[in-house]
């Protein structure tokens, strides 16, 4: 089964605004990772959060990890309608497989920025 | 940055028939790929783990006959759907981690496959 669930399904927001999107999982993990796809193409990773960090920045992009919830939500500022996609978080749950390392993604967001 | 290639990008197969996509790894070395299916507005599931020079790791519930893997290199990795029967028709997705990053570096996606099997 799925090791994420996210929250909301789908997200509808004007130019400029924020768009919040929230990720939860079942199990201890090593990290969680947010990506993007654009719909019909693969995903592009957007930033990683280790399992000792509580918030990341990169440009745009806010994210914000609870271990103890098993929770991460993604922020996106000051939203354009280019940053429509659906967004995915993904653990990398911990184990002792080294490069066999897999990544269990969640359901997904579709967000929509309309301009 | 890394870049992974997939191909084809789209393929329309007859029932029966087989079908070989391939991911290859460009400008880094991939020991280990992964192989993903996504049914429309759906997340990914994770079909099975690609190991350079050893058999594929499936998940549970994924046909090892139906869906060969072959990782014969440490820049590619075919997955190659055989039989192809309509409800094979989805969207698969490669990827790969530099092994000079880290066993848990983020992952580097091609840019998918659409199979329609008629």
């Amino acid at each position: 089964s799925q090791q994420g669930e996210e929250d909301p399904q789908a997200l509808s927001i004007q130019e400029g605004e924020n768009a919040t999107m929230n990720c939860s999982y079942k199990t201890s993990i090593n990290n969680l990772q947010w990506y993007r796809q654009n719909s019909g193409r693969g995903l592009v990773h957007l930033i990683l959060i280790r399992s000792n960090e509580r918030e990341k920045h990169s440009g745009r992009l806010r994210v914000t990890l609870d271990t103890s919830k098993k929770s991460s939500s993604l922020l996106i500022t000051a939203s354009r309608a280019a940053d429509t996609a659906s967004y995915f978080c993904a653990t990398a749950l911990p184990s002792y497989g080294g490069a066999t390392n897999k990544l269990i993604f969640g359901t997904g967001t579709l967000l929509a920025v309309q301009p | 940055g890394a870049v992974v290639s997939q191909h084809p990008s789209r393929v329309i197969c007859k029932s029966g028939t087989s079908v070989k996509i391939e991911c290859r790894s460009l400008d880094f070395q991939a020991t280990t790929m992964f192989w993903y299916r996504q049914f429309p507005k759906q997340s990914l599931m994770l079909m099975a783990t690609s190991n350079e020079g050893s058999k594929a790791t499936y998940e549970q519930g994924v046909e090892k006959d139906k869906f060969l893997i072959n990782h014969a290199s440490l820049t590619l990795s075919t997955l190659t759907v055989t039989s192809a029967h309509p409800e094979d028709s989805s969207f698969y997705i490669c990827s790969a981690r530099d092994q000079g990053q880290g066993w848990y570096s983020p992952l580097h996606f091609g840019n998918g496959t659409r199979l329609t099997v008629t």
